[in-house]
């Protein structure tokens, strides 16, 4: 149980273009998705807090108006980079939680984001 | 300032051998995660420990938490080649209403034959 898969796994886009990142809870509703960005050879960083039906909430120094988050169902979550440059090429990382009495969080197998 | 700290960043090991990894926290929490991440992967979850004193093992891994020196400790006995890999440990932040993970900057264990 508690499955989280992201779509697409892999994605290469130009300089200047919009894309979209889905996190999915398979087999549990997840009240609240983390997103995080990981460049090579360093840890995990925490982008944003989502709660369903309400605006996310972003780290200090994430831009809210570039990295757009959705989420929208108790099952899906959406990251849409915008405007994307070479520096936002990371490994983007989803995780989601199903209750504010549970701090476990589940992950999904992350995303390869690749800006030309 | 939050603050996880793992010792050492990089660790080369011979087979056979054993060796420990810290983390050391600077925030009051009493729920720490052992992770581990293969290269292009995301990451596995090897242990949680939830109270002063915990220690759980699975195979040739054993994690405990000492949540008053605010330390924990992954110990590898017997080392093989399948546990390279780089191990992150985190701790729940109880700042808002969702506990949020802090990650340390994780350990990259490399075993040698």
């Amino acid at each position: 149980g508690a499955v989280v898969s992201q779509h697409p796994s892999r994605v290469i886009c130009k300089s200047g273009t919009s894309v979209k990142i889905e996190c999915r809870s398979l087999d549990f509703q997840a009240t609240t998705m983390f997103w995080y960005r990981q460049f090579p050879k360093q840890s995990l960083m925490l982008m944003a807090t989502s709660n369903e039906g309400s605006k996310a909430t972003y780290e200090q120094g994430v831009e809210k108006d570039k990295f757009l988050i959705n989420h929208a169902s108790l099952t899906l979550s959406t990251l849409t980079v915008t405007s994307a440059h070479p520096e936002d090429s990371s490994f983007y990382i989803c995780s989601a939680s199903s209750g504010l009495l549970s701090y476990e969080q589940y992950f999904g197998p992350g995303t390869r984001l690749t800006v030309t | 300032e939050l603050k996880v700290e793992q010792n050492p960043l990089f660790l080369s090991m011979q087979e056979g051998k054993n060796y420990t990894i810290y983390c050391n926290y600077s925030t009051t929490s009493d729920r720490l995660y052992w992770y581990r991440q293969d290269p292009g992967k995301s990451l596995e979850s090897l242990f949680v420990l939830l109270s002063n004193g915990a220690v759980k093992q699975e195979g040739r891994l054993m994690a405990s938490l000492d949540t008053k020196a605010r330390l924990s400790t992954l110990h590898i006995t017997a080392a093989v080649h399948d546990l390279s890999a780089t191990y992150f440990c985190a701790v729940v932040f109880y700042g808002g209403s969702q506990g949020n993970l802090i990650f340390g900057k994780g350990t990259k264990l490399s075993v040698k034959p």
